[in-house]
């Protein structure tokens, strides 16, 4: 069973443009991580958020957390044809690595 | 740093038959995870180990997967026999710890058609 659930399946936008992706989950977290998967590629960590944090950055890269309605958002601004990927997000019920389903984003120059 | 090694890259086999794959962590990682990730959908953790011991296993098929980790190291997938589901890419993945306090490093994968 899949414990994050992402939103939406599918985004298309224009280069430039930014893109927010959405996780929610099921049980309490001590921390959920992003990741991004380019085509037929292994998964590469992102980002990392605590339970205790609201927001982080990297680069380009914001998430936010609200533990409050089980959810986490993912923007990437100002992005770019190199940002077309898919994007999951990650959470540990149990100590297990669970994923998503992912969001496929295309970023179209 | 050598990242998480796998191999093989690609194996196509026929249904009913047995393959194997392999893969070898980052050094010093403790945990080791497999995923199976059928196209268009998320990784499927199928085993989870820390050091040697199994971690989690809920979603291996145990009447035709097996994996072992041995001396906490390298570690070896196995199906058999085969089915047509089976097709997808399997992921093996290392971190240093268990609890998800830091980020966990994929291998390319393993790509694998059942005809």
């Amino acid at each position: 069973s899949q414990q994050g659930e992402e939103d939406p399946q599918a985004l298309s936008i224009q280069e430039g443009e930014n893109a927010t992706m959405n996780c929610s989950y099921k049980t309490s977290i001590n921390n959920l991580q992003w990741y991004r998967q380019n085509s037929g590629r292994g998964l590469v960590h992102l980002i990392l958020i605590r339970s205790n944090e609201r927001e982080k950055h990297s680069g380009r890269l914001r998430v936010t957390l609200d533990t409050s309605k089980k959810s986490s958002s993912l923007l990437i601004t100002a992005s770019r044809a190199a940002d077309t990927a898919s994007y999951f997000c990650a959470t540990l019920p149990g100590g297990k690595l669970i994923f998503g389903q992912g969001t496929e984003l295309s970023v179209k120059p | 740093e050598a990242g998480v090694a796998q191999s093989p890259r690609y194996k196509i086999i026929e249904k009913r038959q047995s393959v194997a794959f392999w893969c070898n962590p980052i050094s010093g990682h403790a945990t080791l995870y497999w995923y199976q990730q059928i196209l268009g959908q998320g990784p499927k953790l199928l085993i989870q180990f820390q050091n040697n011991g199994v971690v989690d296993d809920s979603q291996l098929p145990k009447d035709r997967f097996s994996a072992e980790r041995l001396k906490g190291v390298d570690s070896t997938l196995k199906i058999q026999p085969a089915k047509l589901e089976d097709s997808a890419v399997y992921l093996c993945a290392s971190s240093p710890s268990s609890w998800g306090n830091t980020e966990a490093f994929f291998g390319q994968g393993t790509r694998l058609t059942v005809v």
